[in-house]
């Protein structure tokens, strides 16, 4: 699987729009783009994934750029809550162990009052 | 509905015990994962089960780790005499498929503490 490259940290204020940003200059053709968060002592929650449209669901949008290289996950609002490390993975389309998800060091997002 | 559950969330016991953990995933998912996470580490994959079978072990550490599921339902992750580098968050997914890009969905962990 193509690797990501993420800042370390940000922060964003409650009730503003926080975009995190995701680098994956290698992506293939059949990669998906993943976005999970891990607030903290809690598993993994999923977050949207994406192929090449960008996506919206009831917790955030999902850009992708045009040459896929990069993509940016919204998260329109931000609340307190939302604190958490944000992880980008791309995932091949089938095939192999794809199943193996693996993650990087991840964006840690504080959402500030 | 209801989401990946695992029991117990904490478990504390001796080096040289066996610890049993437990995965209940969503149901109607044929896949289920288990994954570990020691402190400030990735995500580690042990194991993957396709309905009852594990068609890949390939994670699990050494012979002391053993998993089953049964009724293509509940799993347990067994670790027999523990040892202090098993301390660690053990996380449990289930997919509705497996394989693909099959979206996985996490439970909120069991932390397990050997001393």
């Amino acid at each position: 699987d193509a690797k990501t490259t993420q800042p370390p940290s940000m922060d964003c204020a409650e009730g503003r729009a926080a975009n995190l940003p995701c680098n994956h200059s290698t992506i293939s053709g059949n990669e998906y783009v993943y976005w999970y968060r891990q607030i903290h002592s809690q598993g993994p929650q999923y977050i949207i994934h994406g192929l090449k449209n960008n996506e919206t669901n009831e917790m955030a949008s999902l850009i992708i750029t045009e040459d896929r290289k990069s993509s940016t996950l919204i998260l329109p609002h931000a609340t307190l809550r939302d604190t958490a490390v944000y992880y980008c993975i791309v995932r091949v389309g089938s095939g192999g162990s794809n199943y193996k998800l693996t993650f990087g060091k991840g964006t840690l997002l504080t959402v500030n009052p | 509905g209801a989401g990946v559950s695992q029991s117990p969330s904490n478990k504390v016991t001796e080096k040289g015990k066996d610890v049993e953990l437990r995965c209940d995933p969503i149901s109607g998912h044929t896949a289920l994962y288990w994954y570990r996470q020691s402190l400030g580490q990735g995500l580690e994959f042990l194991i993957y089960f396709q309905g009852n079978s594990a068609p890949d072990k390939s994670g699990l550490p050494s012979d002391r780790f053993s998993a089953e599921r049964t009724g293509g339902s509940v799993s347990t992750l067994t670790i027999q005499r523990t040892q202090q580098e098993d301390s660690a968050v053990y996380l449990c997914a289930s997919s509705l498929y497996g394989g693909g890009t099959d979206t996985q969905y996490f439970g909120p962990g069991t932390r397990l503490t050997v001393l």
